[in-house]
């Protein structure tokens, strides 16, 4: 059974740091890992989307890289801004049950101005 | 021009009650989705469609029923309402397959009470 952990669940630090979200996933067999950013009160906006043959998808301040075979991603936020605040989600697609989507619960991140 | 829409934003009603979710997509997509988040954040699978065929059904209760009109609608409908199904619910879509991207609307809050 496909689990997904990300830790730390919270992070706060001042801005213009440079910070790393960890996401880690039991079953190596996978499709793709998506990361996604949700803010309060809000919906999921896409953040990238790493395909199991690809090693890392960068857009803009943001670098996600994945290793499949430890089953881990992680997030890199460079250079943080107050605006970076939000709970960051990852989720992995299944390769069996239709394509599913198995999701973590998130890392709340604060960016302290 | 929104991709994913949901109505309403906000349901308030109370137990018993019987309410609907309606979801639009104009993306082109050929598979739509469900989601439940509770309060611990973590996002649940409900349903999925796949050119109006259901494809997902997970352990979801039969009080849940969706309809997928067309490719792009589809609806969730709840009967007799318990206070267990206040979350946030979310509907995505995206293309078939394992390696397309989902997208998101901005979920519909419900609360019974």
């Amino acid at each position: 059974k496909q689990e997904v952990t990300q830790i730390p669940a919270a992070l706060s630090v001042p801005e213009g740091e440079n910070l790393v979200l960890n996401c880690s996933f039991t079953d190596s067999a996978i499709y793709n890992l998506q990361w996604f950013r949700q803010d309060p009160g809000k919906g999921l906006t896409s953040l990238l989307l790493i395909q199991s043959s690809q090693r890392e998808q960068t857009s803009g301040r943001l670098n996600a890289s994945l290793d499949k075979s430890s089953g881990r991603s992680t997030l890199y936020i460079a250079a943080s801004q107050p605006g970076d605040s939000a709970t960051y989600l990852c989720a992995v697609r299944r390769v069996d049950s239709n394509y599913q989507l198995i999701w973590g619960a998130g890392t709340k991140l604060i960016i302290k101005p | 021009d929104t991709a994913v829409s949901q109505t309403p934003k906000y349901l308030v009603t109370q137990m018993g009650n019987d309410k609907s979710i309606k979801c639009e997509q104009n993306l082109g997509h050929d598979t739509m989705y469900w989601y439940k988040q509770d309060s611990k954040k973590f996002l649940k699978i409900m349903f999925s469609y796949n050119n109006k065929e259901l494809i997902i059904n997970e352990t979801v209760p039969n009080r849940f029923s969706p309809k997928s009109p067309d490719k792009a609608h589809l609806n969730l409908h709840i009967n007799s309402l318990e206070l267990g199904d206040s979350a946030v619910y979310f509907c995505a879509s995206s293309f078939s397959g394992g390696v397309y991207e989902q997208y998101f609307g901005p979920g519909t809050r419900l609360t019974v009470t």
